[in-house]
């Protein structure tokens, strides 16, 4: 298994662009994560989802970012216009549901590095 | 919201001296798990613990869940260069599938 894969790896962009980050599940997981990550804030849950479904979008810091999940094997974040105080280490985890064995163990991906000058 | 409060949040020990990490909640816990961060790296799962008292170990890794389930604890026994990184606490809806993570504690060891 390839685990959970996300694109790019690092992202530079300008302030005020568009900025897509991109994450592959690991292959019959029910539930996605995106986290954001800072110094300053730690690790923050975006927003999630269950079978393709967004759950809980509480987390969003604003109407800049959005995500979808079109599918159960795809989903985006994207930060339009973005921020340089959205520089962070954005990544994404998928799990199964196995809460009736008490069990929500995360597999995460190796993150996204977004420097937003 | 549910929250846990992890500390120290930052740890220096000299290499093969012991460290424990503590994470609390005022809140009784449904199950807590333990994640570890290398730097530059994600955060990767280490346990899980649901039992009342419940104690496990990996190797010189050791973890405790409170009698009344609102704390835990990470114990590393003589620590090695390779234990830098960073060690989260998370806790588990019962509700939900997502977890709440602990602010971690970043552990550098001088070797």
């Amino acid at each position: 298994d390839a685990g959970v894969i996300q694109s790019p790896r690092h992202e530079v962009t300008e302030m005020g662009q568009e900025v897509t980050l991109r994450c592959k599940p690991i292959s019959g997981h029910d539930y996605l994560f995106w986290y954001r990550q800072t110094m300053m804030r730690g690790l923050e849950l975006l927003i999630y989802f269950n079978n393709n479904v967004p759950i809980d979008d509480s987390g969003m810091p604003e109407d800049r970012f959005s995500a979808k999940m079109p599918n159960a094997s795809f989903s985006t974040l994207k930060i339009q216009p973005s921020e340089p105080r959205d520089s962070a280490v954005y990544f994404c985890a998928s799990s199964l549901d196995l809460r009736d064995r008490g069990q929500l163990k995360q597999f995460f991906g190796p993150g996204t590095r977004l420097t937003v000058l | 919201g549910q929250q846990v409060m992890q500390i120290p949040q930052y740890q220096h020990v000299q290499e093969g001296e012991d460290f424990t990490t503590y994470c609390n909640s005022s809140t009784t816990l449904s199950n807590i798990q333990w994640y570890k961060q290398r730097p530059g790296g994600h955060p990767v799962f280490l346990i899980q613990l649901v039992k009342s008292g419940e104690v496990k170990k990996q190797k010189r890794l050791t973890f405790q869940f409170g009698e009344a389930k609102k704390n835990s604890s990470l114990h590393i026994t003589a620590t090695q260069t390779t234990d830098v990184g960073t060690y989260f606490c998370a806790v588990g809806s019962s509700n939900t599938g997502k977890l709440i993570f602990g602010q971690g504690t970043t552990l550098q060891v001088k070797p």
